[in-house]
């Protein structure tokens, strides 16, 4: 079946400019998180929702970025008034499990990511 | 607070010979850990995961990972490499976060296997 996609997969912007980002998970998925991942790093979580509740935010590192996923299913990651250090790949994983005590022990399925190239 | 550490930033390994790439990790409580694999342009794909079950964990592509409590580590193995092996490896313990279960990774390690 069809695994997590991402759009679009490559993004130049201006700096100053808003982009948004979108995610659309695996069908049924309850679980959706979203991670930054700079040139020669590993992924670093920014927020997670259950369903269209968005349960943890702390990773976002400024109020420049927001994310929805406003009927539970596809999530949009919004970043305002680009800077350089945005420029990153931007990482989608969307797992079944709602249950915090079965959370762990359920994989979560990365999208491809998105590109971000702020110039 | 939950991390990890990859110790090694680029391993180099001829074809055929065994793959060690080394993870210790630091966990306030009893840690699930993950070893995930990224090609180039391509997602993260998990290759196996610990979760308090057994400690010797064997995942997909003939890779195994050994859960040590006493040292802290969670090193990823494979007795023989592949050309397909080539890849960047990534060490993940999980944290609760309202619910889910956020990732926590290290650095990457970068795989080159040579002929």
């Amino acid at each position: 079946g069809a695994g997590v996609s991402q759009s679009p997969r490559y993004k130049v912007a201006k700096r100053g400019q808003d982009v948004a980002l979108r995610c659309d998970p695996i069908s049924g998925h309850v679980s959706l998180f979203w991670y930054q991942q700079a040139l020669g790093q590993g992924p670093e979580f920014l927020t997670y929702f259950q369903n269209e509740a968005q349960l943890d935010k702390s990773g976002l590192p400024s109020d420049r970025f927001f994310a929805e996923r406003p009927e539970g299913s596809v999530s949009t990651l919004k970043i305002q008034r680009t800077q350089q250090e945005d420029s990153a790949v931007y990482l989608c994983a969307s797992s079944p499990s709602g249950d915090a005590r079965l959370a762990e022990k359920y994989e979560q399925y990365f999208g491809p990511g998105t590109r971000l190239t702020v110039t | 607070a939950q991390s990890v550490t990859q110790l090694d930033s680029h391993v180099s390994v001829s074809e055929g010979t065994p793959v060690l790439l080394r993870c210790n990790y630091s966990s306030s409580y009893s840690p699930s850990l993950f070893w995930y694999v990224q090609h180039p342009n391509k997602g993260l794909q998990l290759l196996l995961k610990y979760t308090s079950a057994a400690t010797l964990v064997k995942g997909i592509n003939g890779f195994e990972a050994e859960f040590k409590k006493s040292e802290t580590s969670f090193h990823l193995t494979k007795p023989s490499a592949h050309m397909s092996d080539a890849a960047e490896y990534f060490c993940a313990v999980s944290a609760f976060t309202g619910g889910g279960n956020k990732l926590t990774f290290g650095t990457g390690t970068q795989l080159k296997v040579e002929l």
